[in-house]
C-alpha cells in the first residue's frame, strides 16, 4: 500500500484559502486519492476523491499532478468550522477492495478568527 | 437508516471484562469496515466484511478481538478480556461495493475506556 506523508499541522485565518499537500511517491497505477475530514468525537467524513488532474466539488478542490506522486487539497475561504484533522488516503477505489486503506496521522488544521 | 449508527456511544469496562460494540451500516451497503483510533492518531484498519463474509481480519490486534456480520447488515465487534491498551475509539464504516467514486461513510464511533 502506498504510504502518504502530510504536514502534521497547519494554521490559517478565516477567509483564507488553505492548501494541504500530501506526498505519495509509491502510488500504484490503480490507486485513487481520497481526502477525509474528521472533527473531534466524530468519524471521518469523505471530502473528495480523484485519480488525476483536478476535481472540484462544493466543498473543496483536489489537484493531482501528472506524475500523481502528490496531491493538494484546496479549501477555499476557510471558516472556524473547518478546524479539523484532514487525512489523505491512497488506495483502491472504496468499495472495490480498498479495505486496507491507510489513514496515517493526518494534518491538524486550525483556523483562527 | 440515513447514516451509520454505532452503539453504545461510550463504554467503560473493567479490565478483564468482555465488551460488544454494535454497528448498523447504511441500508444496502455491502461493505463494512471496523477501525480502531487511538487518541491523537488516525484510524487503523481492523477488519472488513463484504455482506456476511469477513474477507480480511488481518488488522485485529489479538485473538481477543472478534467481529461478525451474520446476516450481512448489522455487525458486532467483540473484545474479550479487555486490557487497558484496548482503550480507543472504535469506528465502523460502510460503503457501496462496486461504486468506485463513493467514499466510506463512518459512524461516530464507540469510545471504549478500560479501567
Amino acid at each position: 500500500l502506498a504510504k502518504t506523508t502530510q504536514p502534521i499541522s497547519m494554521d490559517s485565518y478565516e477567509g483564507q484559502e488553505v492548501n494541504i499537500t500530501c506526498s505519495h511517491n509509491n502510488i500504484a497505477t490503480n490507486d485513487y486519492i481520497t481526502w477525509y475530514q474528521q472533527f473531534p468525537s466524530q468519524g471521518p467524513r469523505f471530502i473528495i476523491q480523484g485519480y488525476k488532474t483536478k476535481v472540484t466539488n462544493e466543498v473543496a478542490s483536489l489537484f493531482i499532478p501528472a506524475d500523481r506522486k502528490s496531491s493538494t487539497l484546496s479549501l477555499p475561504r476557510v471558516s472556524l468550522s473547518d478546524t479539523a484533522v484532514y487525512y489523505c488516503l491512497v488506495g483502491d477505489p472504496p468499495g472495490t477492495g480498498g479495505f486496507k486503506t491507510i489513514f496515517g496521522a493526518g494534518t491538524r488544521l486550525f483556523v483562527k478568527a | 437508516g440515513a447514516g451509520v449508527s454505532q452503539s453504545p456511544r461510550y463504554k467503560v469496562a473493567k479490565r478483564g471484562q468482555d465488551v460488544a460494540l454494535r454497528c448498523d451500516p447504511i441500508s444496502g451497503h455491502v461493505s463494512l469496515f471496523w477501525y480502531q483510533q487511538a487518541l491523537g492518531q488516525g484510524p487503523e484498519f481492523l477488519t472488513y466484511f463484504q455482506n456476511e463474509a469477513q474477507l480480511d481480519k488481518s488488522g485485529l490486534p489479538s485473538d481477543r478481538f472478534f467481529a461478525e456480520r451474520p446476516e450481512g447488515s448489522v455487525s458486532t465487534l467483540k473484545i474479550q478480556r479487555t486490557q487497558q491498551e484496548d482503550s480507543a475509539v472504535y469506528l465502523c464504516a460502510s460503503s457501496q461495493s462496486g461504486q468506485g467514486n463513493y467514499g466510506y461513510t463512518f459512524g461516530s464511533g464507540t469510545r471504549l475506556t478500560v479501567v
